[in-house]
């Protein structure tokens, strides 16, 4: 059956260390996988793309790496600080890209 | 420019009644979603359409319905409501971009639906 899966349902680390969230698939072969930021009672906003074809994408202190042997995707976020405290979400396209399936996300919070 | 816009934001049903979450878009986005979330669970999809006119079932349509009549708006109704379907809903729309590969989904605040 298909599935995704985030690493863990909520992950605590110190402001300035890294933290990295991880996002596993299976039975799906997405051309694309995105994260997503959500903060309590908002929608998802949107972070980073990356393609199957790509290896990594950065964006500022955000990290993305996209291994599609592994079927897995890593999120990092560098020189954590509290603000980044936020439930984070994998999305990979389906129905040929007209669609997109979430993972349950993971719940980061970085202690001061 | 108001992005995803989803009215109401907060309802009570009582179990049998019927209701029509309302979602609209200003950036002429062809792709538009509803989907559930609830704890523990992620964001499922409820229904999905990919330009006017059209609409296509997701994860879990059952006790919905959907429809798309114009390009920006996207209703939601539930003909029954049923206390399973207590949860927040979110509308999110999307557009293509290079290649015809959809792109990043732009969501709405989320409707907070009680049934009761």
């Amino acid at each position: 059956s298909q599935k995704i899966e985030q690493n863990s349902e909520a992950l605590n680390i110190q402001e300035g260390k890294t933290a990295t969230l991880t996002c596993n698939y299976t039975n799906y072969s997405p051309a694309y996988l995105q994260w997503y930021r959500q903060d309590p009672g908002r929608g998802p906003v949107f972070l980073l793309l990356i393609r199957e074809n790509e290896k990594e994408k950065r964006k500022e202190r955000l990290k993305v790496t996209f291994d599609t042997t592994l079927k897995q995707s890593l999120f990092h976020i560098t020189a954590s600080q509290p603000a980044d405290s936020a439930t984070y979400l994998c999305a990979l396209d389906r129905d040929y890209g007209q669609n997109f399936v979430f993972g349950p996300g993971t719940r980061l919070s970085v202690l001061p | 420019n108001a992005g995803v816009t989803q009215t109401p934001k907060f309802r009570v049903l009582k179990t049998g009644q019927s209701m029509t979450l309302l979602c609209a878009q200003d950036m002429n986005h062809e792709y538009m979603y509803w989907y559930r979330q609830d704890p523990g669970m992620g964001l499922r999809l409820i229904h999905y359409s990919v330009g006017e006119g059209t609409t296509a079932k997701g994860e879990v349509p059952d006790g919905y319905n959907v429809s798309r009549l114009k390009k920006q708006n996207f209703l939601l109704g539930l003909e029954s409501a049923a206390p399973s379907q207590t949860s927040v809903y979110f509308c999110a729309s999307s557009q293509l971009g290079q290649g015809l590969m959809n792109t990043e989904a732009f969501f709405g605040q989320g409707t907070r639906l009680t049934v009761v």
